[in-house]
């Protein structure tokens, strides 16, 4: 079965600092990877979708930068953490369903962010 | 722009009661809508409709899509306290070539009390 990990699970960062979270992957093989966040009182936003290694979308722009260095690996970054980076971010994957034609998407746990 | 808007935002109710949840959508492209619940952490998924007028159905909850009236319903029946959630719809949007993408509602929060 497949399983998505993140982490870490909660960080508190300074503004001006760097971030990095971490997305993986297991019992799937070239899943598409999702970068949400959630603020608080808010839907959630996607930030970035990737469809396989290296390629990435961005949907909103901002401070934030997405990789995927490996198939089942997505990491989120930033060089310089704001005030509004605050929030609750999350991984998710989807793989096509072939009965419909269709994704189903699978949420990691989330990573809840804090910048001070 | 794609637009998906949830109703009501917040619900308090007692154990056995049966809540409605409602949401809409303006989406170009549109292939699915899912339903989602959030307690504190990650959305479980919940439901994928994809068809009109087929109720989808899970325990005490279900579900139903009108693609003419572009909306969707989620209904619990003999609410339990664990039932408190946000209850999250997205609306998954056809991108061709690319990964599907979905937009979300910004969730209704229900609350069950004994």
């Amino acid at each position: 079965s497949q399983t998505i990990h993140q982490w870490p699970a909660t960080l508190v960062q300074p503004v001006g600092s760097p971030l990095s979270l971490e997305c993986t992957v297991e019992g799937t093989s070239n899943p598409n990877l999702y970068w949400y966040r959630q603020a608080a009182g808010r839907g959630l936003q996607l930030l970035f979708y990737s469809i396989g290694i290296d390629q990435i979308s961005s949907e909103v722009p901002q401070n934030l930068s997405a990789s995927r260095p490996q198939d089942r690996q997505f990491i989120l970054s930033s060089k310089k953490l704001l005030l509004s980076d605050s929030g609750f971010y999350l991984c998710a994957w989807s793989i096509l369903r072939v009965r419909d034609f269709s994704y189903e998407q699978y949420f990691g746990p989330g990573t809840r962010l804090t910048v001070t | 722009e794609d637009k998906v808007v949830q109703s009501p935002l917040s619900l308090v109710v007692h154990e056995g009661d049966t809540v409605t949840l409602n949401c809409s959508y303006e989406v170009t492209n549109f292939r699915s809508l899912l339903w989602y619940k959030q307690e504190k952490k990650a959305p479980t998924f919940l439901f994928m409709l994809t068809s009109s007028g087929i109720e989808k159905k899970s325990g005490r909850l279900s579900s139903i899509l009108d693609k003419k009236e572009l909306f969707s319903i989620l209904n619990i029946t003999a609410t339990q306290t664990g039932d408190s959630a946000v209850y999250l719809c997205a609306v998954e949007i056809i991108n061709t070539g690319t990964a599907s993408k979905l937009t979300f509602g910004t969730g209704t929060r229900l609350q069950v009390m004994l």
